[in-house]
């Protein structure tokens, strides 16, 4: 298994502004994922981001509102760009391939006010 | 139809009660299959694969039902430390074989 930490673990944001969050892993991992959490719901991939290569965004995300970088195989950001309520949520980074387990960061709790 | 449905419940039971969770899943070519473990405010965590021969771990029991396209979670002889939420999670179908999240099974088990 991977050990995963991601920072900040939670913060409280004013509206229009943005955040980054970190996710570290304590080896090497081909596919880094993004997922958001919504109070009451279950967890939605934001996108996958790829060492090398633009991040691969699900239907419903963009890159200009959830820019993703991965600078190498043991982190990546994910950033949440002019934030508004709406935004409010847990953001999990998350680590495996597609049909393996998946290891999760302790994620980010993320307030926009 | 979403492409994971399971019943967000609660399920109230006592311990040493046996509970069942179901998780249907609506595509046919999908090839793993977990159940995952989320605590409040916490990150999930892996619970068990389902197989399709089926598979034991402990207390814990996983089927799948590739024909009717469900899989099931039976839990023996509840203990308190088993309140959570249980995630079915099924992967898809595409070149990075996205895997997709139930909404979850929350279990409360009462003393």
């Amino acid at each position: 298994s991977a050990v995963i930490s991601q920072k900040p673990s939670r913060d409280i944001c004013q509206r229009g502004t943005s955040l980054t969050i970190q996710c570290q892993v304590d080896s090497q991992v081909t596919m880094m994922f993004w997922y958001r959490q919504q109070p009451g719901q279950s967890l939605t991939l934001i996108a996958t981001a790829n060492q090398g290569s633009e991040a691969t965004y699900e239907s419903g995300f963009v890159i200009d509102k959830f820019p993703i970088s991965r600078p190498n195989l043991t982190f990546s950001t994910l950033t949440v760009s002019n934030m508004s309520p709406e935004d409010s949520s847990i953001y999990l980074c998350s680590v495996g391939t597609g049909w393996r387990e998946q290891y999760f960061g302790p994620g980010t709790r993320l307030t926009v006010t | 139809r979403k492409e994971v449905e399971q019943d967000p419940g609660p399920f109230n039971v006592p311990e040493g009660a046996t509970v069942a969770f179901n998780c249907t899943y609506s595509n046919s070519a999908s090839q793993s299959f977990f159940w995952y473990r989320q605590d409040c405010r916490k990150e999930p965590k892996l619970l068990m694969s389902v197989y399709s021969s089926g598979n034991e771990d402990g207390r814990f029991t996983a089927q799948l039902n590739r024909a009717s396209q469900y899989i099931s979670l039976l839990i023996r002889d509840s203990k308190l430390s088993d309140s959570a939420t249980y995630l079915c999670v099924v992967n898809g179908v595409g070149g990075y074989q996205k895997v997709t999240f139930g909404i979850g099974t929350k279990l409360q088990v009462i003393p």
